[in-house]
C-alpha cells in the first residue's frame, strides 16, 4: 500500500494570505494525485487531479504541484470559504495498488 | 451533471451486516467514463477508500477490507451497492459513494449516510 503523509496536520492562517499545504508519498505516484476539500458536514469536493489540473469550477487561486512523492496544495490569497480541511489522494498503479489518502490538513482561521 | 445518492440503515448491530445503496441520476452506470466507488470515514478521522466496481461488474477492493466486502451494480435501476459483513463498531463511519474517473480520482460524491454499529 502506497502511505500518503500530509502536513501540517493544522495550518493557521490569515484571509488574504497564501496557504502551502504538503503532500508525501512513500513512492513513486507519478502525477497520479488529486486533491479534496472538505467542509463540515459536507462531502469531499473535488479540486485538483493529475496533480495540477484544476476540476472543474475551481477558483484559479488554487494551484497544484509536484510529482513522484512530493506534491503541494497552494492556495494564493485564502477566502472565507477556503477554511476547511484538504486531502490528497494518489491513483498510481490502480488496480494493483489500492486507491489511499493522505490524513488530511485543516486549514484554519489565525 | 451526475448527482448520487446513498441510501440505507443508519444502525447495525455487530456481527451483522452493512447494507447500503447509491443511486445515480444525471447520467447512466453504464457509462465507459466511469466507475463507481464507496469511501468511508470514521467520525473526526480521514478517508478511506472501500472499493470500486465497473458496470461490466468488475469489482476491485481494498485488501484491507476485501474478505468483507461486496460491491454490487444494477443497471436496471441505475443503482450500485455495498455489503460489509461482521461489523463491528470501528466500522461506524460515514459512508459515501461516488463517481470514480477512469482514472481514479472521485467526482462527484454523494452526501454521505452516517452508519453507526451498535447493539
Amino acid at each position: 500500500e502506497i502511505v500518503m503523509t500530509q502536513s501540517p496536520a493544522t495550518l493557521s492562517v490569515s484571509p488574504g494570505e497564501r496557504a502551502t499545504l504538503s503532500c508525501r508519498a512513500s513512492q513513486s505516484v507519478s502525477s497520479n494525485l488529486a486533491w479534496y476539500q472538505q467542509k463540515p458536514g459536507q462531502a469531499p469536493r473535488l479540486l485538483i487531479y493529475g496533480a495540477s489540473t484544476r476540476a472543474t469550477g475551481i477558483p484559479a487561486r488554487f494551484s497544484g504541484s509536484g510529482s513522484g512523492t512530493e506534491f503541494t496544495l497552494t492556495i494564493s490569497s485564502l477566502q472565507s470559504e477556503d477554511f476547511a480541511v484538504y486531502y490528497c489522494q494518489q491513483y498510481n498503479n490502480w488496480p494493483r495498488k489500492a486507491l489511499t489518502f493522505g490524513g488530511g490538513t485543516k486549514v484554519e482561521i489565525k | 451533471q451526475l448527482q448520487l445518492q446513498e441510501s440505507g440503515p443508519g444502525l447495525v448491530k455487530p456481527s451483522e451486516t452493512l447494507s447500503l445503496t447509491c443511486t445515480v441520476s444525471g447520467g447512466s452506470i453504464s457509462s465507459s467514463s466511469y466507475y463507481w466507488g464507496w469511501i468511508r470515514q470514521p467520525p473526526g478521522k480521514g478517508l478511506e477508500w472501500i472499493g470500486s466496481i465497473y458496470y461490466s461488474g468488475s469489482t476491485y477492493y481494498n485488501p484491507s477490507l476485501k474478505s468483507r466486502v461486496t460491491i454490487s451494480v444494477d443497471t436496471s435501476k441505475n443503482q450500485f451497492s455495498l455489503k460489509l459483513s461482521s461489523v463491528t463498531a470501528a466500522d461506524t463511519a460515514v459512508y459515501y459513494c461516488a463517481s470514480v474517473n477512469i482514472e481514479n480520482w472521485f467526482d462527484p460524491w454523494g452526501q454521505g449516510t452516517l452508519v453507526t454499529v451498535s447493539s
